[in-house]
């Protein structure tokens, strides 16, 4: 079974900063996706980016790009020139291929972000 | 195109009741998943259906059952309701191709045992 660890429960950053946020994971298979959401108050998950396992290039997009480290099962999120808006909770999530078992996401206990003005 | 829509939004239930949520997934998908978010468990995989069968089944008990219409609609039952089985409840539909995996939510239902 897959297992998906987020290792900060709460992170805060002021306007316009940087915040990174760490996602470790554990899988035997080889061609699987890993997703980050955002969860604002409102409770409607958001995709925010997501990295297949078989591309090396990090995933990004606008302000937010990953760093993706296949060999040690890394995938951390960095949030750049954070806005009021990013205050949320992000989940990092893993997915088998769809070939195999589905559209079955596994999360992670999720991190807080908190972006002070 | 409409989102994903989960009705109804709030819901109190006496303990030992059963439940009933709905879900309408985005026009042409076929792959409706639910997961159910608490404080304590965080966001676990409930099932996933697909053209009306269910693929996938998380470690769930008996009393956690669904079923997926014709048309793509799901609906998720509780029955014999617990305190434990307040939660909030994400439907997440997709497509299901070979490349397309981004899972779409719903606002979610929030389940309250009482």
């Amino acid at each position: 079974a897959q297992t998906v660890t987020q290792s900060q429960p709460e992170m805060s950053v002021q306007e316009a900063e940087t915040v990174t946020l760490s996602c470790t994971y554990d899988t035997s298979e080889n061609n699987y996706y890993l997703f980050w959401y955002k969860q604002p108050p409102s409770r409607q998950m958001i995709l925010v980016i997501r990295q297949e396992a078989y591309k090396q290039q990090n995933a990004t997009e606008n302000r937010f790009s990953v760093n993706f480290q296949k060999a040690a099962k890394s995938f951390s999120l960095k949030i750049s020139d954070s806005q009021l808006g990013d205050t949320a909770m992000y989940f990092c999530a893993f997915m088998n291929h769809p070939g195999g078992a589905g559209n079955k996401l596994t999360f992670g206990g999720g991190t807080r972000v908190l972006v002070k003005p | 195109k409409a989102g994903v829509t989960q009705t109804p939004r709030y819901l109190i239930k006496t303990r030992g009741q059963q439940v009933t949520l709905s879900c309408s997934p985005i026009s042409g998908h076929r792959s409706v998943s639910w997961y159910q978010q608490t404080p304590g468990q965080g966001l676990q995989f409930l099932f996933e259906y697909f053209s009306e069968t269910q693929r996938n089944k998380g470690n769930f008990p008996g009393r956690f059952s669904g079923r997926q219409f014709s048309n793509s609609r799901s609906e998720m039952n509780v029955s014999t309701l617990e305190l434990g089985d307040s939660a909030l409840y994400l439907c997440a539909s997709s497509f299901r191709g070979e490349d397309n995996t981004e899972a779409f939510f719903g606002q979610g239902t929030r389940l309250t045992v009482v």
